[in-house]
C-alpha cells in the first residue's frame, strides 16, 4: 500500500559503471521529482515531471537522465558514476504541485559508489 | 539566488518546547513548508503557511512573516520521537512546486 515506491532501497556500485533507480506513485499524483540528499542532509531538486513532461531541470550533470514512461512512473538512469554521486535519492509526487498541496516523498534510495 | 538558513543542531528535554528558526532570501514567494525526517527515512509534512501568522496543528506550530523572511515551528510537550531533523522548505514562484529545502535542523530531545 506504499504511496511512493522507490527500488532498490540500498545500491553499492562501482565508479564507471551505470545504475537506474526506479519510482512509482500510487496516489494519482500528477507530478513528480527526483531530489537529492547529499551527507550534510541537503536535500537539493534534480527534475521534476508533469503527466510525463520535463518541467525542471536543476543543474545536474547530463549523466542523469529521467525517464517517465507515464505519470505514475518516474526512473533515474546514472552513466558513469562518479564517487560524488554517493547519496540518498528522494523520490516525490504531488497532485498539481500548487496551492497547499503537498509533496509525497519516498522512502529513498541509498547509493554508494566506491 | 535561494538561501535558507536554519540552525544546525538544538537539543531539548522531554515536556519542553522548542523554536526552530528559519529565515529566507528567495527570488519570489508562494509557501513555506515544514517537513520532519527521521534518520534513514523519508521527510513527511508538518505545516504549510503562505500567509502571515501562526497555523496551529496539535503540539506543533508554524509561524511565517514574510516581510522578515522568516519562520519558526514551535514543538510543545516534547516527546523523545520528537528527536529528527527539521526540514524548513520554501516555495520561490507560482505554478509546478519547486521546494527549495534549507539544511535543516537535527533536534535531539533527552528525558
Amino acid at each position: 500500500d506504499t504511496a511512493v515506491s522507490q527500488t532498490p532501497k540500498y545500491l553499492v556500485t562501482q565508479m564507471g559503471n551505470d545504475k537506474s533507480i526506479k519510482c512509482e506513485q500510487n496516489l494519482g499524483h500528477d507530478t513528480m521529482y527526483w531530489y537529492k540528499q547529499d551527507s550534510k542532509k541537503f536535500l537539493k531538486i534534480m527534475f521534476s515531471y508533469n503527466n510525463k513532461e520535463l518541467i525542471i531541470n536543476e543543474t545536474v550533470p547530463n549523466r542523469f537522465s529521467p525517464k517517465s514512461p507515464d505519470k505514475a512512473h518516474l526512473n533515474l538512469h546514472i552513466n558513469s558514476l562518479e564517487l560524488g554521486d554517493s547519496a540518498v535519492y528522494f523520490c516525490a509526487s504531488v497532485l498539481g504541485g500548487t496551492g497547499a498541496n503537498v509533496l509525497t516523498f519516498g522512502a529513498g534510495s541509498r547509493l554508494t559508489v566506491l | 539566488g535561494q538561501n535558507i538558513d536554519q540552525p544546525t543542531e538544538m537539543t531539548a528535554t522531554e515536556g519542553a518546547i522548542v523554536q526552530i528558526n528559519c529565515t529566507y532570501q528567495t527570488s519570489g514567494f508562494n509557501g513555506l513548508f515544514w517537513y520532519q525526517q527521521h534518520a534513514g527515512e523519508a521527510p513527511t509534512f508538518l505545516s504549510y503557511n503562505v500567509l502571515d501568522g501562526l497555523e496551529e496543528k496539535g503540539r506543533f506550530s508554524s509561524f511565517l512573516s514574510r516581510s522578515k523572511g522568516y519562520s519558526y515551528l514551535l514543538l510543545k510537550e516534547l516527546q523523545m520521537k520528537d528527536s529528527a531533523s527539521y526540514l524548513c522548505a520554501v516555495r520561490p514562484t507560482t505554478g509546478f512546486q519547486k521546494l527549495v529545502f534549507g539544511t535543516g535542523t537535527r533536534l535531539l530531545v533527552s528525558p
